[in-house]
């Protein structure tokens, strides 16, 4: 099975902040990554898809580049309702694992 | 996109089995998959398994091979995961997720997800 490893597992920044969270795959799986947000007691919110495709609706701050093993997801300037956990997920092939997650607090 | 109506929340007893359903509107059923994924109490989201109902097949995580039924009725246009034997540590939040796959790009689309509570 592919493993996602996500780095940092948690961050404290702050607010008008430049944020960069990685996503590394233990083997290649091309663009095919989707980024989530999820707040507590929430479903998760799509993001990216497809590695740097936004979602509609998503607010342009957020971006996602990558292909084959590394991947990242940058938030331009920090928002309050920014605070979240954020995975990444890979649809290369069976089974589709998420990263650990990634915890961004307000510092 | 399809629409996803999981099923009510459950409680169940440990040793007993749960079976949560997925129902898809607005879109042509066959040409999505349905993947489960799971989140217990503070934990990851978890990846249970899959259904392709357009080539009748379905395929489930290592951890939870020979526990869980993943399937689906076309006709009713709706997803189910049936998981046995079950524990305290099941106790999760289980959503459904269409996938619309094309050449190696895929869109998910998450249902609001199903509470499954496992206490004695």
């Amino acid at each position: 099975a592919i493993q996602l490893t996500q780095s940092p597992s948690s961050l404290s920044a702050s607010i008008g902040d430049r944020v960069t969270i990685t996503c590394r795959a233990s083997q290649g799986i091309s663009s095919a990554l989707a980024w989530y947000q999820q707040k507590p007691g929430k479903t998760p919110k799509l993001l990216i898809y497809d590695a740097s495709s936004m979602e509609s609706g998503v607010p342009s701050r957020f971006s996602g580049s990558g292909s084959g093993t590394d991947f990242t997801l940058t938030i331009s300037s920090l928002q309050p309702e920014d605070f979240a956990t954020y995975y990444c997920q890979h649809f290369k092939s069976y089974p589709y694992t998420f990263g650990q997650g990634t915890k961004l607090e307000i510092k | 996109q399809v629409q996803l109506v999981q099923s009510g929340a459950e409680v169940k007893k440990p040793g007993s089995s749960v079976k949560v359903s997925c129902k898809a509107s607005g879109g042509t059923f066959s040409s999505y998959n349905f993947s489960w994924v799971r989140q217990a109490p503070g934990q990851r989201l978890e990846w249970m398994g899959v259904v392709i109902p357009i080539l009748g097949t379905a395929t489930s995580a290592q951890e939870f091979r020979g526990r869980v039924k993943i399937s689906a009725d076309e006709s009713a246009s709706t997803a189910f995961m049936e998981l046995s034997s079950l524990r305290s540590e099941d106790t999760a939040v289980y959503y459904c997720v269409s996938e619309y796959c094309r050449g190696g790009s895929c869109y998910p689309n998450w249902g609001q997800g199903t509470l499954v509570t496992v206490s004695a």
